[in-house]
């Protein structure tokens, strides 16, 4: 299939390792905040959202930490699979209290896991 | 399957010609979103529905394109006289305004259609 993301920073984990993908968000006013993972030829799949009122989040495997003073936003991933590799994207809202997703994108990370 | 549905998932067409994507949102959500992907990049918003109103375009949305949900379901995205420039990944979400005071709920993304124009 084709490849999303030629040119992408890129993290290379073994099975089994925790991965951890960093994210800089730009507008201090975004409000909500959303990791898709995007596997090649293939739309973003939702993994986990956050909003600004928090600073972690936890899902099955998964754990969003948000650290607005600096703009940061982080993707831990525990146990890695061969299944997790994909793009992942991280996604800004800096329409506040809107509900309407005007998604601001970042670059995108591609993580190959290893068996 | 109950996800968003995209038609066709990909499309080759000559410089100059119209194309015509359509998109199903999930079918209980009132929010419908156009994106853009080209390779090596995040999606770009284009456009926003909520029900059958547009409410939001984009920049990037030249007068050549135009989009529409005329039932509050469906929406169908035009490219007139398209250009090479044109040739992406165009990808459709939707999402349900939840009744906090916030009104975030996750967007869920379709497949995308493939445009390649030659």
């Amino acid at each position: 299939g084709e490849s999303v993301g030629l040119h992408l920073p890129t993290l290379s984990v073994q099975e089994g390792d925790n991965s951890i993908i960093n994210c800089a968000y730009s507008n201090s006013a975004s409000d909500y905040f959303i990791w898709y993972k995007q596997e090649s030829g293939k739309g973003p799949q939702f993994i986990i959202d956050i909003r600004s009122n928090m600073d972690k989040r936890q899902g099955q495997r998964v754990t969003v930490l948000l650290n607005k003073t600096v703009k940061h936003l982080s993707l831990q991933i525990a146990a890695t699979q061969p299944g997790d590799s994909a793009v992942y994207f991280c996604a800004e809202n800096p329409l506040k209290n809107t509900g309407f997703q005007k998604l601001v994108f970042g670059t995108g990370t591609r993580l190959l896991v290893s068996p | 399957d109950t996800g968003v549905s995209q038609d066709p998932r990909h499309k080759i067409t000559k410089r100059g010609q119209n194309v015509t994507f359509r998109c199903d949102p999930i079918s209980e959500h009132n929010r419908l979103y156009w994106y853009r992907q080209t390779l090596g990049q995040g999606p770009e918003f284009l456009t926003y529905f909520q029900n059958e109103a547009q409410l939001e375009k984009s920049r990037l949305l030249s007068d050549r394109f135009s989009a529409e949900r005329p039932k509050g379901s469906f929406s169908t995205l035009e490219i007139q006289r398209t250009e090479q420039g044109d040739s992406a990944m165009y990808l459709c979400a939707s999402s349900l305004k939840s009744g906090d005071l916030t009104g975030n709920t996750e967007a869920f993304f379709g497949q995308g259609t493939r445009l390649t124009v030659v």
